[in-house]
């Protein structure tokens, strides 16, 4: 039974397209978050909910929008999409301050 | 701001070796330090915490960290590695203090190889 699991796994999409990710956490915990992870690797944190409250949301795009319809789950929407928003998309949740459990991951390919 | 470094993009070692992977960290209050691991094509999994007391911190699969706090640093450490060690790894700093207390900042991660 997948703690966090995030659907789909891949997309393949064309620059100017909406899509979206979805995220559930079976884990019972209170936070979520999206974090984008570059083709170098790179982390960086976009998005955090605690409780369906948003707490942080970094210097992204107003093209990403996160939704938090309930606290086992925080989708991830993306408008008018461009080459650069290629990346993999994690979404983790945590109880534990900083003790993060993360999905595989969704690879975002724009063409 | 809070901020970590890990020096290397990469580090080899030799099955069997001990295996250090470096990080240094920098935050204006009391840091929370962590190690991930991610295996390809793979989310990241957790290893390992230190927040407060003994300054060396045990982890998953044997390994173990140590805090220094005069160097700022918190190495990843395993005393004899196993080829299934070879994965991406990330440290990571929360300061619980101030507007980022929520915020986990990871390093850019260190690739480990061990050869057979």
């Amino acid at each position: 039974d997948t703690a966090v699991s995030q659907t789909p796994k891949y997309l393949v999409t064309q620059m100017g397209n909406d899509k979206s990710i979805k995220c559930e956490q079976n884990l019972g915990h209170d936070t979520m978050y999206w974090y984008k992870q570059d083709s170098k690797k790179f982390l960086k944190i976009m998005f955090s909910y605690n409780n369906k409250e948003l707490i942080i949301n970094e210097t992204v795009p107003n093209r990403f929008s996160p939704k938090s319809p309930d606290k086992a789950h925080l989708n991830l929407h993306i408008n008018s999409l461009e080459l650069g928003d290629s990346a993999v998309y994690f979404c983790a949740s945590s109880q534990a301050p900083g003790e993060l459990f993360f999905g595989e991951g969704s690879r975002l390919t724009v063409l | 701001a809070q901020s970590v470094a890990q020096p290397e993009d990469q580090v080899n070692v030799a099955e069997g070796n001990p295996l250090t992977v470096k990080c240094t960290y920098s935050v204006s209050g009391n840091p929370y330090l962590f190690w991930y691991v991610q295996y390809p094509n793979r989310g990241l999994q957790f290893l390992l915490k230190y927040i407060t007391g003994d300054n060396l911190v045990k982890g998953s699969y044997g390994f173990e960290a140590e805090f220094n706090k005069s160097q700022t640093s918190f190495h990843l450490k395993k005393p004899s590695a196993l080829v299934s060690d070879s994965a991406l790894y990330f440290c990571a700093v929360r300061d619980p203090s101030g507007a980022g207390s929520y915020q986990l900042t990871f390093g850019k991660g260190t690739k480990l190889s061990v050869i057979p």
